[in-house]
């Protein structure tokens, strides 16, 4: 069955670094993997996706994640933080049917100034 | 467009109660999709839906739990009889096609069940 992980329940970062926020993934076949970030009381929010092509995938709001098969990774990244990235993220990969997203357990990023 | 929009955005209940949660997917979109979210179990996928009809209710909870989607533009969560273990939020969300630009994810409906 298709699932994802995130090891990480929070990170914490300075306004201004890097960020990185882990997932990896187990999937049949090929994986059709998502980012999405909850605002507090918001819905979820689409950041990127990766199907096919480039492993760098750019996405919104600064972010990218590289895909790596290898590792079966999907990292989202983003070079210089900012306060208002603060938020709940989410990773998640197609289910094997090609119909509906499961999700990550989701991991905090707190942005500090 | 206006997105997906669910009602009501908060309901509070007491046990034992029925409870309707309503949604409106985007226009055009064929599928659509309710999930429920806790802290403890994180992001549960409870039922989908494919021009209209229930393609995998396996995440239902129990009995207690049913949705429908009448037409194309309007979707219910039901929950008869409540109970405290169902607060939550519940979202809705719905795509065109198999989704590959994306799924497009309502506000939610914070249900607290006293």
């Amino acid at each position: 069955a298709q699932s994802v992980a995130q090891p990480e329940d929070q990170v914490n970062v300075a306004e201004g670094n890097p960020l990185t926020v882990k997932c990896t993934y187990s999937v049949s076949g090929n994986p059709y993997l998502f980012w999405y970030v909850q605002y507090p009381n918001r819905g979820l929010q689409f950041l990127l996706k990766y199907i096919t092509g480039d492993n760098l995938v750019k996405g919104s709001y600064g972010f990218e994640a590289e895909f790596n098969k290898s590792q079966t990774s999907f990292h989202l990244k983003k070079p210089s933080a900012l306060v208002s990235d603060s938020a709940l993220y989410f990773c998640a990969v197609r289910n094997q049917a090609g119909t509906a997203l499961i999700f990550g357990k989701g991991t905090t990023l707190s942005v500090s100034s | 467009d206006a997105g997906v929009i669910q009602s009501p955005r908060h309901e509070v209940t007491e046990m034992g109660q029925e409870v309707t949660l309503r949604c409106k997917p985007i226009s055009g979109h064929n599928s659509l999709f309710w999930y429920r979210q806790t802290m403890m179990r994180g992001l549960e996928l409870l039922i989908y839906f494919n021009n209209n009809v229930p393609i995998d209710d396996s995440g239902m909870p129990e009995d207690r739990f049913s949705a429908k989607m009448p037409n194309a533009s309007f979707s219910t969560l039901k929950i008869q009889p409540s109970e405290p273990r169902d607060s939550a939020v519940y979202f809705c969300a719905s795509i065109a096609g198999t989704g590959t630009y994306g799924y497009t994810f309502g506000s939610g409906t914070r249900l607290t069940v006293v």
